[in-house]
């Protein structure tokens, strides 16, 4: 079974740019989530996606993040403009129903 | 205060060690408790999983939980320097809030050969 796939892997941005993040979750995961992980902490929500609805994005600041899961399976996160405190790993997971989740790579994110 | 505190560590210990990793927690609705490992530059991976007070066994891996102390412990015996990664808890509600974990901020391990 294949796992989650992130894409990019990494990305340097300058600040005030935009930056997309994609995600595509294990087949047959119907959750799906996105954290945010920085330096030397645990990974925080920002938002949780039940098929095509997001049930849960009470994290996700909402001035400059924007995500989608069109169609209940892939996912995009989007920053615009991107700040310097941006830069972290961007982690997706998924999960069946409300089960065990599984963490894709991440993608880190620099933002100079 | 967090609702998760983890000791961060780093913690290095020689090979064939037992390592003792803990986390408390101040939310008496959690109910399950996780541990995972993360390598380097790698997303984290699940290890063991349990929502009852006391020990679960799994190879040289021991969760251990106290609800009582609000206290959890991963315990690894006979450590290997493959087991050199960061190791996170996380614990969640109910099942039907949708899996919402909480996580500490993770322990850097380091195992010397």
């Amino acid at each position: 079974e294949a796992g989650v796939v992130q894409s990019p892997r990494y990305k340097i941005i300058e600040k005030k740019q935009p930056v997309a993040f994609w995600c595509n979750p294990i087949s047959g995961h119907n959750t799906l989530y996105w954290y945010l992980q920085n330096l030397g902490q645990g990974p925080e929500l920002l938002i949780r996606y039940e098929n095509e609805e997001a049930v849960d994005d009470s994290q996700l600041p909402k001035d400059r993040f924007s995500a989608e899961r069109l169609k209940g399976v892939d996912s995009t996160l989007k920053i615009q403009p991107a700040e310097l405190g941006d830069s972290a790993v961007y982690l997706c997971a998924s999960s069946r129903d409300a089960d065990t989740q599984y963490f894709g790579p991440g993608t880190r994110l620099t933002v100079l | 205060q967090k609702e998760v505190e983890q000791d961060p560590g780093p913690l290095s210990v020689p090979e064939g060690a037992i390592v003792s990793l803990n986390c408390t927690y101040s939310n008496s609705a959690f109910q399950y408790f996780m541990w995972y490992r993360q390598y380097s530059r790698k997303g984290p991976e699940l290890l063991m999983y349990t929502y009852s007070s006391g020990n679960k066994e799994d190879g040289r891996f021991t969760a251990q939980v106290d609800k009582s102390s609000k206290y959890i412990s991963l315990f690894i015996r006979d450590s290997q320097p493959s087991d050199s990664a960061t190791y996170l808890c996380a614990m969640r509600v109910i099942y039907n809030q949708g899996g919402k974990l909480i996580f500490g901020q993770g322990t850097e391990l380091s195992v010397k050969p």
